[in-house]
């Protein structure tokens, strides 16, 4: 069974100023996706970024980047130049190749202050 | 409209009403799923459909009845509900096979309180 693990409940942040957040899962499959879904206060949750796991290069969108290191089965967020519309909870998830089935981590609650 | 929608968006209920949850999705997608989200607990997965046949059934109590009609629609009926199926339960949906990553869309939820 694969586990998705956010060890950081609640963080916060400066605008403008730079945030990592922490993600490590656990599995023993090698080919799977992992994703950053972001969800704001009362909206929708959006996707952040993906990431496949076959490739070696990290994943960028605009401020958001991950740092994927597979081998540590880890998967950090980073945003950089923190807005006051990053405030929401990230979830990080994890799927199979050509699975339908994604799991969630337990969530980071970001608060971005002016 | 656009995207996945759901409604209602909030719902008070007793534990001997029985009620129904809908979500739709304006995406094309042949996938859908319902996901239960509690306080300080991660996103469960409850029901998966895939092509309008129920693929996966995660351990779900009877008293939730997951309904497919068709792929751009899909029911979640409640019964005889307990206090702590109290939730924000979300709908999702994707395209199955993915030509890239298996994304899967939410639409924004039904906040259920059982009395």
């Amino acid at each position: 069974a694969q586990t998705v693990t956010q060890s950081q409940p609640e963080m916060s942040v400066q605008e403008a100023e730079t945030v990592t957040l922490s993600c490590t899962y656990d599995t023993s499959e090698n080919n799977y996706y992992l994703f950053w879904y972001k969800q704001p206060p009362s909206r929708q949750m959006i996707l952040v970024i993906r990431q496949e796991a076959y490739k070696q290069q990290n994943a960028t969108e605009n401020r958001f980047s991950v740092n994927f290191q597979k081998a540590a089965k880890s998967f950090s967020l980073k945003i950089s130049d923190s807005q006051l519309g990053d405030t929401a909870m990230y979830f990080c998830a994890f799927i199979f190749n050509a699975g339908n089935m994604l799991t969630f981590g337990g969530g980071t609650r970001l608060m971005v202050k002016p | 409209e656009t995207g996945v929608t759901q409604t209602p968006r909030h719902l008070v209920m007793g534990m001997t009403n029985k009620k129904s949850l809908k979500c739709e999705q304006h995406l094309g997608h042949n996938a859908m799923y319902w996901y239960k989200q509690s306080a300080k607990k991660p996103l469960e997965l409850m029901f998966v459909y895939s092509l309008e046949e129920r693929v996966e059934n995660n351990s779900v109590p009877s008293r939730f009845s997951p309904e497919c009609p068709n792929s751009s629609h899909l029911f979640l009926h409640l019964h005889t509900l307990q206090p702590e199926d109290s939730a924000l339960y979300l709908c999702a949906s994707s395209q199955e096979p993915s030509p890239s990553s298996n994304e899967q869309f939410f639409g924004p939820g039904t906040r259920l309180t059982v009395l």
